[in-house]
């Protein structure tokens, strides 16, 4: 069984449509992650919720918006589209304990690679 | 906020040989951990080294932390051409939840 799944694979869109990536882990984690990898391979955090809770908001523009319906799931919107959005998102999960401050390793899902044109 | 360097950016070498790459860190950490990511894929957990830790072996894997120079190093002996892949080093710093990422090291290894 696949522990971190993201749905699409790939996803080709125009500029300023709204698409949504989706991510599942069973793995009973109660930490989950959005990355986000650029071309030249720089991976940067986005978002992180600890039991549906928003707990990291990095410095992301607000078309795009996090949606934990349990902590299972995080799953991430995107609205009005642009090119610099082109890349490959990857949601993790891990099983810290944010309050203890210990932070374990983090289970990273395939990846959706975003291509807008 | 507190970002690992890895160095080289890249490394190509044969088969058996042994990988050297080093990570470069600002400020104190909590943990540091390597992780390796095959072309297209998603990144795989290779160790976690917390920051009272100086050495940890998994394997053919081997990870040195020195907090006095704010930093850390992974070498693989005996490399193998399935080896080959990027190698990243993420941190995250005391008081800050945020892990972050390097760019990684691209290893090449030549059958």
């Amino acid at each position: 069984d696949t522990a971190v799944s993201q749905t699409p694979k790939y996803l080709v869109t125009q500029m300023g449509n709204d698409k949504s990536i989706k991510c599942e882990q069973n793995l009973g984690h109660d930490t989950m992650y959005w990355y986000k990898q650029d071309s030249k391979k720089f991976l940067k955090i986005m978002f992180s919720y600890n039991n549906k809770e928003l707990i990291i908001n990095e410095t992301v523009p607000n078309r795009f918006s996090p949606k934990s319906p349990d902590k299972a799931h995080l799953n991430l919107h995107i609205n009005s589209l642009e090119l610099g959005d082109s890349a490959v998102y990857f949601c993790a999960s891990s099983q810290d304990n944010i309050y203890r401050r210990t932070y374990n390793e983090q289970f990273f899902g395939p990846g959706t690679r975003l291509t807008v044109l | 906020s507190q970002q690992g360097e890895e160095d080289p950016q890249a490394l190509s070498i044969q088969e058996g040989e042994n990988a050297t790459m080093n990570c470069s860190y600002k400020t104190s950490i909590n943990n540091l951990q390597w992780y390796r990511q095959n072309s297209g894929r998603g990144l795989v957990h290779l160790i976690l080294i917390r920051s009272n830790e100086r050495e940890k072996h998994s394997g053919r894997l081997r990870v040195t932390l020195d907090t006095s120079k704010k930093s850390s190093s992974l070498l693989i002996t005996a490399s193998r051409a399935a080896d080959t892949a990027s190698y990243f080093c993420a941190t995250d710093a005391w008081g800050s939840y945020i892990p972050t990422f390097g760019r990684g090291t691209s290893l090449i290894v030549h059958p």
